[in-house]
């Protein structure tokens, strides 16, 4: 399977821990983006990387989010200090630079704060 | 800013029956993309179909059909005879050339029901 995977697919946490997601994109995918999706809502945007550069980062993305990419490869997304208003549904995407503009999305990592 | 309205939140249709799901969008960018995109209950977002701004040829792929105008900016899709198995939650979403970022805004989604 050469599509982006997210692990781990469901995480339960008490308020207050940190946890991290790991985003694999799709193999020479330069773009990655991540986003929140809410029960009953569209997907928003969080952060966008290019490479290993992080280029760009919504107004949604708070201090006790922070993002990375090393050797533009797989990406982390790590949130500190969870609230309940952190649970949601954290999807990954990936595309190339040149090209078309879709964007691929993996399965999605559903956190749940307690 | 750009924005991506879907009106309808929930449609519900016997099998057979056609569909069509309802996008209107806004953006100042000229040059722009639009998207849409199925949400089945597994949960992963699968991409349906883009089209760019400055075509606005209307498009039939199998049971599915796209209808671009700008001058209403909106980007509609119907599926001709529904099938159970089209049951998803669907979502429009649009890109603006101008973001370097080229992050896609989406509306709230249109759950479709196809029953048998």
């Amino acid at each position: 399977d050469t599509g982006v995977s997210q692990n781990p697919r469901h995480k339960i946490t008490k308020r207050g821990q940190n946890v991290t997601f790991r985003c694999d994109p799709i193999s020479e995918h330069n773009r990655l983006y991540w986003y929140r999706q809410t029960l009953g809502q569209g997907p928003e945007f969080l952060t966008y990387f290019q490479n290993e550069a992080q280029l760009e980062k919504s107004r949604l993305l708070s201090d006790r989010f922070s993002a990375e990419r090393p050797k533009g490869s797989f990406s982390t997304l790590e949130i500190q200090r969870t609230e309940q208003g952190d649970s949601a549904m954290y999807l990954c995407a990936s595309t190339p630079v040149s090209g078309t503009y879709e964007q691929y999305f993996g399965p999605g990592t559903r956190l749940t704060v307690t | 800013a750009q924005k991506v309205t879907q009106a309808q939140t929930e449609i519900s249709v016997v099998e057979k029956e056609d569909v069509t799901l309802d996008c209107v969008y806004e953006t100042r960018d000229t040059t722009y993309y639009l998207f849409w995109y199925k949400q089945p209950p597994s949960g992963e977002l699968v991409f349906l179909i883009r089209r760019n701004s400055f075509d606005e040829q209307n498009e039939i792929s199998g049971r599915y059909s796209w209808n671009f105008q700008k001058s209403t900016s909106s980007f509609n899709f119907t599926i001709t005879a529904s099938q159970v198995v089209d049951s998803a939650v669907y979502f429009c979403a649009l890109s603006e050339a101008l973001s370097s970022a080229r992050q896609l805004t989406f509306g709230s989604g249109t759950q479709l029901t196809v029953l048998p």
